[in-house]
């Protein structure tokens, strides 16, 4: 299995300020993704954080409002950009282990925003 | 993107077991899911199932596939209060990696 954190845990931001959201994993993998959670909702996939080049994201998620990095095989991170009370989410970072298909989740990141 | 859908609730006593359904659309999955949340906390991975196979057991879960009417079925036995949660089921198209989500099962399980 792998352990991924995630910090901050929880954050309470003002509209129009960015937040980095950073994803630890205790191993090194191939695939990061990043997910959001509206409150309520399933999860919807951001992007895949690609190491070495530019995140792959889906539909209605744009590069501009969520830059992502990934330095490495085992950490990544997430900005919300410029930020409104509609981007109050959990942002899940979520990575491929073992090899098998297994996909373990950290523990998320609370956005609320004023 | 594809569809996967879930009934939203589900009322069970303690001791029974619990059954909980999902039916999916994307005929490529590799891979199924089955994740819990229990509030204000991340997502458990509980176990996944390859496409190839019909049936996994794992303790007191067991997931079922019918992959030619596309449904997915988790089964507890002998629910407990501790697995009062949501569960998530979630499929992974032919990537076999960036998943779909379920809207989820808030599972309840009373004394």
């Amino acid at each position: 299995s792998a352990v991924i954190s995630q910090k901050p845990s929880r954050d309470i931001c003002q509209r129009g300020t960015s937040l980095t959201i950073q994803c630890q994993v205790d191993s090194q993998v191939t695939m990061m993704f990043w997910y959001r959670q509206q409150p309520g909702q399933s999860l919807t996939l951001i992007a895949t954080a690609n190491q070495g080049s530019e995140a792959t994201y889906e539909s209605g998620f744009v590069i501009d409002k969520f830059p992502i990095s990934r330095p490495n095989l085992t950490f990544s991170t997430l900005t919300v950009s410029n930020m409104s009370p509609e981007d109050s989410s959990i942002y899940l970072c979520s990575a491929e282990a073992g090899g098998g298909g297994e996909l373990f989740f950290g523990e998320g990141s609370r956005l609320t925003v004023l | 993107g594809e569809d996967v859908e879930q009934s939203l609730f589900l009322s069970v006593r303690e001791g029974d077991s619990s059954v909980i359904n999902c039916t999916y659309t994307d005929s490529s999955s590799t891979y199924l899911y089955w994740y819990k949340q229990e509030p204000g906390a991340g997502l458990q991975l509980l176990t996944y199932i390859f496409s190839n196979m019909d049936m996994k057991q794992d303790q007191r879960l067991t997931v079922l596939l019918n992959k030619k009417d596309k449904h997915l079925s988790l089964r507890i036995a002998d629910t407990q209060t501790g697995d009062s949660a949501i569960y998530f089921c979630a499929e992974s198209g032919d990537s076999g990696y960036a998943l779909n989500f379920g809207k989820g099962t808030s599972l309840l399980v009373t004394p």
